[in-house]
């Protein structure tokens, strides 16, 4: 148990509908990372929050966005949902102030679009 | 971000030790290189991480050659449960916090009796 939550664990919806997935970090980290990982494209970096704030982007589609809160917990929401976006959802959290590239991943949310 | 090139796959019996080098020609100055394990749909886990010669924790040992552009995960008597991917990221760690991760396609490790 890396000490990472997702919620929810499944997600079953159907076309251009719109979902979130919530992430808590481990407690004491001020970082949190989304990935996606999908049959077809591998595990992707998504987007950084550090302590509220975006920190770096990566392929993340412009209709999928994401927040961190004041609590530091994350949410990503996607929307106008494709086939395409099933995939599992990784979140990740790092302590601040380490030197090494050292992230704690969470269980993940498998996202299936019919 | 510098690439990184390891095996697609490897076989192993259960007991033996297994070595997965991954090669990373345009490696950086400051990059370091890092290894997770991930096992099926589970999140990646990080292995361990390391710049030059040397580094060995409970689970792993890392070996890097002064010229940095390969580097060499050992894993001691593997066992069953060691049957997972294996990645190899290169990277510089900034100050603050870790950075985000690329990974590539990974080393599929298979471990039989």
């Amino acid at each position: 148990d890396s000490g990472v939550t997702q919620t929810p664990k499944h997600l079953i919806t159907a076309t251009g509908q719109r979902v979130t997935l919530r992430c808590s970090p481990r407690s004491g980290d001020l970082s949190v990372y989304w990935y996606q990982q999908s049959l077809d494209q591998g595990l992707q970096f998504l987007i950084q929050y550090y302590n509220g704030e975006e920190r770096a982007k990566g392929n993340i589609l412009e209709r999928f966005s994401a927040q961190q809160f004041p609590d530091l917990h994350s949410e990503l929401n996607l929307s106008s949902l494709e086939l395409g976006d099933s995939a599992l959802y990784f979140c990740a959290s790092s302590p601040p102030g380490q030197a090494y590239n050292e992230q704690f991943f969470g269980p993940g949310t498998r996202l299936t679009v019919l | 971000l510098a690439k990184t090139t390891q095996p697609i796959s490897m076989d192993s019996y259960e007991g033996q030790e297994v070595n997965i080098t991954c090669s990373h020609n345009n490696i950086a100055t400051n990059d370091y290189i890092t290894w997770y394990q991930q096992f099926p749909s589970q999140g990646p886990r990080f292995i361990i991480q390391g710049y030059k010669t040397k580094v060995t924790n409970e689970v792993a040992s890392l070996f890097i050659p002064a010229d940095r552009k390969s580097s060499t995960l050992s894993l001691p008597r593997v066992s069953l449960s060691d049957t997972a991917v294996y990645y190899c990221l290169v990277g510089a760690a900034t100050t603050g916090t870790a950075s985000k991760l690329t990974f590539g396609t990974g080393t599929r490790l298979q471990v039989t009796l």
